[in-house]
């Protein structure tokens, strides 16, 4: 069974500062990897994705993260924090492909960046 | 493109009651997901369909409740009789295909309150 871990509940960064949220997986195939974001009263939104390729993903509003294969982890970074990054953070992964797919979600970190 | 959108917004009931929450996913878009987040479980995937068939509802709780989708264009989920362990926030979502690299739209939530 996939799944994926995100240790911390809340990180805590100032604004302009580097930022990392960790996420972990296991799965039994290739990993599919995911980063959404959740606004207050709002829905997930995607950010970025690793299928295959580059280990280091590039996604919206300047967030990246960087996969690795033999730390089975997804990070999700930022080279400088803004205030308007405080938010839910959510990883996932996804295996296997065709009517079984289905993605499973982390249990969240919450972002604060303060001024 | 107007998104996932989800109505009602908010839903406060009384134990017992029907609920019906409704979603109109992004249109060309052939999966849809229907999660429910609480701060106990996270993110739940409760039940998802492909081309307007359930695919997979391992995650519906109990026979109190149902999902539908008649057309591309509606999805219902329906609680009954309803009971305050299900308050919570419920979310539609929408992908295209089921490519496993599929990002997945959501809407802005139901927040179900049952007293």
């Amino acid at each position: 069974a996939q799944s994926v871990a995100q240790p911390e509940d809340q990180v805590n960064v100032a604004e302009g500062n580097p930022l990392t949220v960790k996420c972990t997986y296991s799965v039994s195939g290739n990993p599919y990897l995911f980063w959404y974001v959740q606004y207050p009263n709002r829905g997930l939104q995607f950010l970025l994705k690793y299928i295959t390729g580059d280990n280091l993903v590039k996604g919206s509003y300047g967030f990246e993260a960087e996969f690795n294969k033999s730390q089975t982890s997804f990070h999700l970074k930022k080279p400088s924090a803004l205030v308007s990054d405080s938010a839910l953070y959510f990883c996932a992964v996804r295996d296997k492909a065709g009517t079984a797919s289905k993605l499973t979600f982390g249990t969240g970190t919450r972002l604060q960046v303060t001024l | 493109d107007a998104g996932v959108i989800q109505s009602p917004r908010h839903e406060v009931t009384e134990m017992g009651q029907e609920v019906t929450l409704r979603c109109k996913p992004i249109s060309g878009h052939n999966s849809l997901f229907w999660y429910r987040q609480t701060m106990m479980r996270g993110l739940e995937l409760l039940i998802y369909f492909n081309n307007n068939v359930p695919i997979d509802d391992s995650g519906m709780p109990e026979d109190r409740f149902s999902a539908k989708m008649p057309n591309a264009s509606f999805s219902t989920l329906k609680i009954q009789p309803s009971e305050p362990r299900d308050s919570a926030v419920y979310f539609c979502a929408s992908s295209l295909g089921q490519a496993i690299n599929s990002p997945l739209h959501f809407g802005n939530g139901t927040r179900l309150t049952v007293t």
